[in-house]
């Protein structure tokens, strides 16, 4: 089955850096790639993502970039505020069926 | 609508007894699906429907777990006997698939279990 492996666990950026999240997966029949953003004590939220006919996607001040040949799909926040700071979840969904995440990263935005 | 909804938020339970948790998908969404969440981890998958059908189990539902979807609506998760291990965060997400499929899923708050 799919197994999704996420980097860093952790990251620290200063107020107004870029921040950057990586997973590779296994299963090259995924075609689904999201993103959920987890606050403390709330369900994850979708915040962005991408299908395996797409190589790049923005939304603001984040993208998603996937790269089908070496199965591995990456988040970019620009410009990183405060209220960035929670879990980010990767996830990938293999022939319709259901989403497998990775362990998550902490994101943490200092002033 | 108000999204996914999810009773109760939290539970607190001695062990060996047994536990129900509701889920309320989004009206329009024919997928329901349950995950752990462990302190630390991803959600990890334990089951799912279309409309009234279980579809697929994960391994980590041991026969203490079961679930339930009787009108293609709600759902239920019940842990019977309940074990320390089973402390955890129980979500249940709810997506729309086929012509109109976004893919995406809607999350709830989850049900937090804790077994003393």
């Amino acid at each position: 089955g799919e197994n999704v492996e996420q980097h860093p666990s952790t990251l620290s950026v200063q107020e107004g850096d870029s921040a950057v999240i990586k997973c590779t997966y296994s299963d090259s029949a995924s075609n689904y790639f999201p993103w959920y953003k987890q606050e403390l004590g709330k369900g994850p939220q979708l915040i962005i993502d991408i299908r395996s006919n797409v190589g790049e996607k923005k939304d603001q001040r984040i993208a998603v970039t996937l790269n089908k040949t070496a199965k591995h799909f990456s988040l970019h926040i620009t410009e990183t505020q405060p209220e960035d700071s929670a879990v980010y979840f990767c996830a990938a969904m293999s022939s319709f069926q259901k989403l497998v995440f990775g362990t998550g990263t902490r994101l943490l935005v200092s002033p | 609508d108000t999204g996914v909804s999810q009773n109760p938020r939290h539970k607190i339970t001695k062990r060996g007894q047994n536990v129900t948790f509701r889920c309320d998908p989004i009206s329009e969404h024919n997928r329901l699906y349950w995950y752990r969440q462990t302190l630390g981890q991803g959600p990890e998958f334990l089951t799912y429907f279309q409309n009234e059908a279980q579809l697929e189990k994960s391994r980590l539902l041991s026969d203490r777990f079961s679930a339930e979807r009787p009108k293609g609506s709600f759902s239920t998760l019940e842990i019977q006997r309940t074990e320390q291990g089973d402390s955890a965060m129980y979500l249940c997400a709810s997506s729309l698939m086929g012509p109109r499929a976004n893919y995406g899923y809607t999350f709830g708050s989850g049900t937090r279990l804790t077994v003393v």
